[in-house]
């Protein structure tokens, strides 16, 4: 099926270091989210953008919606031991009526 | 608020045999969405459905299928199960068609 290109596909990283990932697409999309997912649990919603340019910050994470539209960055600040985990972008096509997943960033953080 | 519930939230089957997997959304949310996710990827869409009418699909052979209830919550059918099925089965409602969706913890299908 359809996938963004979500980069990269993992990091190892040291407690307290900023992260950063990206998602990008062929395509257009009207609303980037980013998720979290914790083994064995369904993605939990961390940041949703709904226009372009939008810059939104939860937290340490800031998160923004490429102003061509097909693309996203989330960013995560002073990374903390409960921030491991799997972050999954996604775009929504209003017109495909679909949401369309990146393949997932796994961070691993060394304390 | 309760949020996305699911059930089982295990389960083992063999080839050929018939799941049925329980979704029940937030309350007020009247749109569900079905994915697959099989170990190691990202979520693949299954179906949509918003007030019990299925309104799309994803690109599933129609052994799988499903239904809304007029309560909204949700059922998802795989029929003639293979193994290749074996995979996180997750749920999601959002409040209006395509609004932001919020997922349930899943069910995790093991086919042998």
């Amino acid at each position: 099926g359809q996938q963004l290109n979500q980069s990269p596909q993992s990091m190892f990283i040291q407690e307290g270091e900023d992260v950063s990932m990206n998602c990008t697409s062929s395509s257009i999309f009207n609303t980037w989210l980013w998720y979290k997912q914790d083994p064995g649990e369904g993605p939990v919603l961390l940041i949703a953008l709904y226009k372009a340019g939008e810059l939104t910050s939860n937290g340490r994470l800031t998160a923004q919606f490429g102003i061509t539209r097909k693309d996203s960055f989330l960013n995560i600040s002073a990374s903390i031991p409960s921030d491991v985990g799997i972050y999954f972008c996604a775009g929504q096509d209003l017109g495909a009526q679909k949401l369309v997943f990146g393949q997932g960033t796994r961070l691993t953080i060394n304390p | 608020e309760a949020g996305v519930t699911q059930s089982p939230t295990h389960l083992i089957k063999t080839r050929g045999q018939q799941v049925t997997l329980r979704c029940s959304p937030i309350s007020g949310h009247t749109s569900v969405y079905w994915y697959q996710q099989a170990l190691g990827l990202g979520l693949q869409f299954l179906l949509w459905y918003d007030e019990g009418e299925e309104r799309n699909r994803g690109n599933f052979p129609p052994r799988f299928s499903g239904r809304q209830f007029p309560n909204y919550s949700s059922e998802l059918n795989v029929n003639a199960l293979e193994l290749e099925d074996s995979a996180l089965y997750l749920c999601a409602s959002s409040l209006i068609e395509w609004g932001t969706q919020y997922f349930g913890p899943g069910t995790r299908l093991l086919v042998l």
